[in-house]
């Protein structure tokens, strides 16, 4: 069965840039899976980020973009702030009306 | 304001039966596909189940079909799960979810989620 793979952690400075990465463990990741991603922190509900690869979610700011690199969708952060400490989540539609999500990156910020 | 607010989780032997419920406020659920999304501890988030605006469309992830099932109840704009033959590796956090649809993809309103222990 084919998932969803994502890097398990990252890490990155404060004011730096990261991208956090979506793939498939067979195939290639196309705005066909209309990729979205979500942040989690603990006790919270997830905050949606970005829906159909680059459509920001209200409220979240320009700092994050959305993208497909190569044959996975990104999530780029810029200018990483301490509170963008998270768990990210991608979710891919997979077909026949069902959805995956990745197992997650764990963001560092440090 | 739009919001989702899940009910019904707790502790369960394995082998019984817990129904969830999600109630929405601040606009129809009818207008929109639903979804279960579920966090196991120190685990990450799977997506459960999806229902159509109507009810007429229903999908499952494969490792709770003809276990859980999901539906709906417009009239009381509320989202339900009725999970059955639960086991261990149902403890999870259940969250609902809102799909948008159309020009872009994603759950755009969440809610804080409900727990559910299978223990003996």
């Amino acid at each position: 069965q084919t998932v969803v793979t994502q890097e398990p952690s990252f890490s990155v400075s404060p004011g730096g840039t990261v991208t956090l990465n979506c793939g498939l463990s067979s195939g290639s990741v196309s705005s066909g899976n209309y990729p979205s991603w979500y942040q989690k922190t603990p006790g919270r509900a997830p905050r949606p980020l970005m829906f159909s690869t680059n459509t920001r979610s209200s409220g979240v700011p320009d700092r994050f973009y959305g993208s497909i690199l190569g044959n996975k969708a990104a999530l780029t952060i810029t200018g990483a702030q301490a509170d963008d400490e998270a768990d990210y989540y991608c979710v891919l539609f997979m077909g026949g009306g069902t959805w995956m999500f990745g197992g997650g990156t764990k963001l560092t910020v440090l | 304001e739009v919001q989702l607010v899940e009910s019904g989780g707790g502790l369960v032997q394995p082998g019984g039966s817990l129904r969830l419920s999600c109630a929405a406020s601040g606009f129809s659920i009818s207008n929109y596909w639903m979804t279960w999304v579920r966090q196991a501890p120190g685990k990450g988030l799977e997506w459960v189940a999806n229902i159509k605006g109507d009810g007429s469309q229903k999908y499952y992830v494969e490792s709770v079909k003809g276990q859980f099932t999901i539906s709906r109840d417009n009239a009381k704009n509320s989202l339900f799960l009725q999970m059955n033959s639960l086991r261990a590796e149902d403890t999870a956090v259940y969250h609902c979810a809102r799909w948008i649809t159309g020009a872009t993809y994603g759950l755009d309103v969440w809610g804080q989620g409900t727990s559910v222990t299978v223990s003996s």
